[in-house]
């Protein structure tokens, strides 16, 4: 397998505009995990799925952010509209089995909005 | 609230060892330790559950005190692969993946 595979991997964007995030995760594994670090912040969970269905998004910053999982080998994270101090790298994971286990990351996104 | 971990940074030759500590002050189901080279994802290391079970790769060793919400990873004969940030992430439920991570501990392993 590929691993999870997350794009663009770079996004720079204004102000305002709407930007959506891909991920892929490895096939087989139920959870799904957004991230989000930033220098000040760290290494932040966002929101996470359990077989698609959204678990706990309690970590989702405003109702700027939402996040989907329409089938069990895409989720998108989108930000509308962004501001330029949601500049992060945003990693997805995946797991299989359950929640305590070891989770593997996407090389990210490196988003900059200007 | 954030762990705390210990030290922020740390610099090692090879051959030598290290601990990095990361302390809660809630009470902990998990602790979660990942790497983290410069520009790349971070990658598992361990997971210490309360009630004693580990789950890892066997070159990494680590203890989780349940009674003082503490965890230390141990790199023992320390390798220049092993340089990086670690992490260590916290949760509090067996039911939920709400981990909080800490700031990271800098391992810089040189000839």
């Amino acid at each position: 397998d590929a691993g999870v595979i997350q794009s663009p991997r770079h996004e720079v964007t204004e102000m305002g505009q709407e930007v959506t995030l891909r991920c892929k995760p490895i096939s087989g594994h139920d959870y799904l995990f957004w991230y989000r670090q930033t220098m000040m912040r760290g290494l932040e969970l966002l929101i996470y799925f359990n077989n698609n269905v959204p678990i706990d998004d309690s970590g989702m910053p405003e109702d700027r952010f939402s996040a989907k999982m329409p089938n069990a080998s895409f989720s998108t994270l989108k930000i509308q509209p962004s501001e330029p101090r949601d500049s992060a790298v945003y990693f997805c994971a995946s797991s299989l089995g359950q929640i305590h286990t070891e989770a593997f990351f996407g090389q990210g996104t490196r988003l900059t909005v200007v | 609230q954030q762990p705390v971990q210990s030290p922020q940074a740390v610099i090692l030759r090879e051959g030598e060892d290290a601990v990095i500590n990361c302390s809660s002050s809630k009470a902990l189901y998990s602790v979660h330790w990942y790497r983290q080279k410069h520009g790349e994802a971070p990658v598992f290391l361990m997971i210490l559950l309360k009630g004693g079970e580990q789950k890892g790769h066997e070159k990494i060793s680590a203890s989780f005190n349940e009674k003082k919400q503490q965890s230390s990873l141990y790199l023992t004969a320390s390798q220049l692969s092993y340089s990086g940030t670690y992490f260590c992430g916290t949760g509090v439920g067996a039911g939920s993946y709400q981990l909080t991570f800490g700031k990271g501990t800098k391992l810089s392993v040189i000839p």
